[in-house]
């Protein structure tokens, strides 16, 4: 079970960036998929999920409108297009399988991370 | 802000028991989930949603919950315990997910 992302780089303020995540060895479809992203010396914020089969999307207050996630499910790949890039959305951005049971779920494997850098 | 609260840092001796909690509304109704964070690497899960270690995670780890918190006590810690740990579980709409702000546990 293995995921790795890609699409990272520097962006200017106001522009966009694409970032996919590649999943392998475990049935795609059946899992929901979630992006988490760690500022600089800063703690874990979720970002946004989807759903296996991509019919429901959720997103944290502070990318809702400006980031979009979807999913290839023929490619096992997920993907977050992040438009309106700002300043504070510097950070390593994580994808994540979430597995979960009865009222408790979590977040397993992760990536390895890829670096956004907005900045003027 | 975060609707989980945890402490910023603790600190415990080598060898020691320590207990780290994460404080939040949610926490009534969902899980939580531990995670364990090196330096330059991905978070782990150390306890997950069910209280459970995953598979090549030492047994001194393990997760409770009671209330409104939900605790991670390390009995008989080790230098390689020394990370960051970072509590995880739903807001209380359900509809989103949260990490506590982390705690940094400095083995002396």
């Amino acid at each position: 079970e293995h995921l790795s992302e890609s699409g990272g780089g520097l962006a200017q303020p106001g522009g966009s960036l694409r970032l996919s995540c590649a999943a392998s060895g475990f049935t795609f479809s059946n899992f929901g998929m979630h992006w988490v992203r760690q500022a600089p010396g800063k703690g874990l914020e979720w970002v946004s999920g989807i759903r296996g089969s991509g019919t429901d999307t959720y997103y944290a207050d502070s990318v809702t409108g400006r980031f979009a996630i979807s999913r290839d499910n023929s490619k096992n790949t997920v993907y977050l297009q992040m438009n309106s890039l700002r300043v504070e959305d510097t950070a390593v951005y994580y994808c994540a399988r979430r597995l979960w049971f009865g009222e408790g779920d979590w977040f397993d494997p992760w990536g390895q991370g890829t670096q956004v850098i907005v900045s003027s | 802000s975060s609707e989980l609260t945890q402490d910023p840092t603790v600190s415990v001796a080598l060898g020691q028991t320590v207990r780290m909690t994460c404080q939040g509304d949610s926490l009534r109704r969902y899980h939580a989930t531990w995670y364990q964070q090196r330096p330059g690497q991905a978070p782990v899960v150390v306890s997950d949603g069910r209280e459970r270690r995953p598979s090549g995670i030492p047994d001194r780890f393990s997760g409770s919950r009671s209330g409104d918190t939900a605790s991670l006590t390390i009995t008989g810690t080790q230098a390689e315990d020394e990370a960051d740990y970072y509590c995880h579980s739903r807001d209380r709409s359900g509809q989103k997910w949260v990490f506590g702000g982390g705690t940094k546990l400095t083995v002396l």
